[in-house]
């Protein structure tokens, strides 16, 4: 049971460049998030999936796509990368509604250039 | 923007000794409140959820104040594997109509020998 985990642990972009960060979770938890941290700011929602098929933008979205590919795999992606977008993206997941617990992976280091 | 603040510390404390921490939450409507912990450049892992009887888990006690809306961890004993951060987060429904965490900045505790 690997819980949440995340692709890759880390990557380098030029300005411009696009990427998919991928996430999978074996819970078989319904609902799936995307955060940022950044230094001196508290995790900050970008992206949720509620069930598969839904997403919903959070706190932060621009800049961001997503896919909810099944109930399994949460994927994030930059279409045109920002140096703003240099951050710690974690994924998440919760049995149901974010009122319960979420387990977060491993986080993916990204450096925009 | 609801917002979750903190203390960041440091707090330098010895083992053994007992130290507590606090955050205020903006969100009146809240419902749910968590404090979560990390572990340098890890991801945030719940230690516990706090309800409004308060609550206890070994060594951990949490407490909600909902009239002052702030939220308290209390760690007693302390143990050198206690050095993390603390996250404080509270759950409500956002201006959209979603539920969704907000997470402080958190507190940064060092238990030192």
């Amino acid at each position: 049971n690997a819980g949440v985990t995340q692709t890759p642990k880390f990557q380098v972009l030029k300005t411009g460049q696009s990427m998919t960060l991928q996430c999978a979770q074996d819970m078989n938890h319904n609902s799936m998030y995307w955060y940022r941290q950044d230094p001196g700011m508290g995790l900050r929602l970008i992206y949720y999936s509620a069930s598969e098929g839904t997403t919903d933008k959070g706190e932060v979205p621009n800049g961001y796509n997503v896919s909810r590919l099944n109930k399994r795999e949460f994927s994030l992606r930059l279409e045109s990368a920002a140096p703003s977008q240099t951050s710690v993206y974690f994924c998440a997941s919760s049995e149901r509604d974010p009122s319960y617990e979420q387990y977060f992976g491993p986080g993916t280091r990204l450096t925009v250039t | 923007r609801k917002e979750v603040e903190q203390d960041p510390g440091p707090f330098n404390v010895p083992e053994g000794a007992t130290v507590a921490f606090n955050c205020t939450y903006s969100n009146s409507a809240s419902q749910s409140f968590f404090w979560y912990r990390q572990d340098c450049r890890k991801e945030p892992k719940l230690l516990m959820s706090v309800y409004s009887s308060g609550n206890e888990d070994g060594r951990f006690t949490a407490q909600l104040n909902r009239a002052s809306q702030y939220i308290s961890l209390l760690i007693r004993d302390s143990k050198l594997s206690d050095s993390a951060t603390y996250l404080c987060v509270a759950g409500g429904y956002s201006g959209a109509g979603s539920y969704q965490l907000t997470f402080g900045k958190g507190t940064k505790l060092s238990v030192i020998p």
